[in-house]
């Protein structure tokens, strides 16, 4: 069936790092696919998305480019700030019917001065 | 401002008691969903509606039921036959169940 993986954590970074957190993606058809990033004690908010392969999604100083020959979604950062702290979900929204949207199991990111 | 809301944001019960958390959303959503999460867990979904007055149950929906009289409210009840309800509960509402999920603040229920 369709999933997500993700890296393990926790990663931590020094501030100004260069930040990549991989995700694959299994899927029968045509996913959408979406990062995610949830701070302490909150909900999780929408940080980026790519519906179509090749498609790059962007915020915040965050990538991530729809990779269909590697179904890979890796979200990346130039520069890495502590507010960048917080954990990170990349998910899949499956093609077919029915409710498919899955999440991957959060890779935590911790970012010191 | 459009958004979904959860309350309260802390619940306290004693084991045996039922507990009702709310979800509203202002986005005129069809889609709505609980999540179960627990400390450094990802989420696992417990029931979710795609329309009103339906919903299906999802990974872990054993102990909770929930209902959906109304587009913008989904209600999660906690019964006292879950066997480990202490976690952090999200809800979240999407256009359509292809689309993103936006999430509320969650609500964090704890039972002792």
């Amino acid at each position: 069936g369709d999933s997500v993986t993700q890296m393990e954590g926790p990663v931590t970074l020094s501030e100004e790092a260069f930040l990549t957190i991989n995700c694959t993606y299994t899927a029968t058809g045509y996913p959408s696919l979406f990062w995610y990033v949830q701070y302490p004690g909150e909900g999780l908010q929408l940080l980026l998305k790519a519906t179509k392969a090749d498609d790059k999604g962007s915020n915040k100083g965050f990538e991530a480019t729809y990779r269909k020959e590697t179904t890979s979604f890796h979200l990346e950062k130039g520069s890495v700030q502590v507010s960048d702290s917080a954990v990170y979900f990349c998910a899949l929204s499956a093609s077919n019917t029915g409710n498919q949207f899955y999440f991957g199991t959060g890779t935590s990111l911790t970012v010191i001065p | 401002d459009g958004g979904i809301t959860q309350s309260p944001k802390y619940l306290f019960r004693k084991e045996g008691q039922n507990v009702t958390l709310s979800c509203e959303q202002n986005l005129n959503h069809d889609a709505m969903y609980w999540y179960r999460q627990d400390p450094g867990q990802g989420l696992r979904l417990i029931y979710y509606s795609q329309i009103v007055n339906d919903f299906q149950k999802g990974d872990i929906a054993e102990g909770y039921s929930v209902s959906r009289e109304k587009k913008e409210s989904f209600p999660l009840t906690v019964t006292s036959a879950q066997k480990n309800p202490t976690a952090f509960y999200l809800c979240a509402s999407s256009a359509d169940s292809h689309y993103e999920q936006y999430f509320g603040p969650g609500t964090r229920l704890t039972v002792t």
